[in-house]
């Protein structure tokens, strides 16, 4: 199956830096990419579709501000948490979408970045 | 997108065929019916996808009645590496809006 991976794979960081998370579709081009967060026990919650050229389109109560993204290319898009604190401690996942097909199955999940804010 | 409800967990023991039921009593006529898992700090990996009846692959099988507003994924002979969180997604739209999953713990 299609292959999307994440970098970093886990972070720390010190209160009020910035944190870049990058999401690759490794073998197939994805014009539509997904950014959720998921905390301890629970669900994954959907933060932000991005689409390749376009701004990304945010989930109600995300602040577009803090949480910045990127879809330059057809196989990465770049999550930035801005002035990171540890309520922002969590774990990010993306997912992409192919190009071809209809439907949640052509949607790849990436493994995931743990990030942690001291 | 319509809403799911399923159990907040199951044990289970190896060996056994374990069904996990997920209701969605406002699908609608276009939907498909998603099942994922997730293992902990992973993400999650597609199980199956179906439209009506029933679907089966490698891996499980998934049963779907007349009126769609139900679903059981069947998961054969499972095993503790089965140990995982398992969601069940209704729609088309683009968007994936994740339930509550159902935790599945296997026991020796």
């Amino acid at each position: 199956g299609a292959v999307v991976s994440q970098h970093p794979s886990w972070v720390i960081c010190k209160s009020g830096t910035s944190v870049k998370i990058e999401c690759r579709s490794l073998d197939f081009q994805a014009t539509t990419m997904f950014w959720y967060r998921q905390f301890p026990k629970q669900s994954l919650m959907l933060m932000a579709t991005s689409n390749e050229g376009s701004k990304a389109t945010y989930e109600q109560g995300v602040e577009k501000d803090k949480f910045l993204i990127n879809h330059a290319s057809l196989t990465l898009s770049t999550l930035t948490v801005t002035s990171a604190h540890p309520e922002d401690s969590s774990f990010y996942i993306c997912s992409a979408r192919t190009t071809r097909g209809q439907g949640p199955e052509t949607q790849y999940f990436g493994p995931g970045t743990r990030l942690l804010v001291l | 997108l319509a809403k799911t409800t399923q159990p907040i967990s199951m044990d289970s023991y190896e060996g056994q065929e374990v069904n996990i039921t997920c209701s969605h009593n406002n699908i609608a006529t276009n939907d498909y019916i998603t099942w994922y898992q997730q293992f902990p700090s992973q993400g999650p990996r597609f199980i199956i996808q179906g439209y009506k009846t029933k679907v089966t692959n490698e891996v499980a099988s998934l049963f779907i009645p007349a009126d769609r507003k139900s679903s059981t994924l069947s998961l054969p002979r499972v095993s503790l590496s089965d140990t995982a969180v398992y969601y069940c997604l209704v729609g088309r739209d683009d968007k994936i809006i994740f339930g509550k999953g159902t935790r599945l713990h296997i026991l020796p």
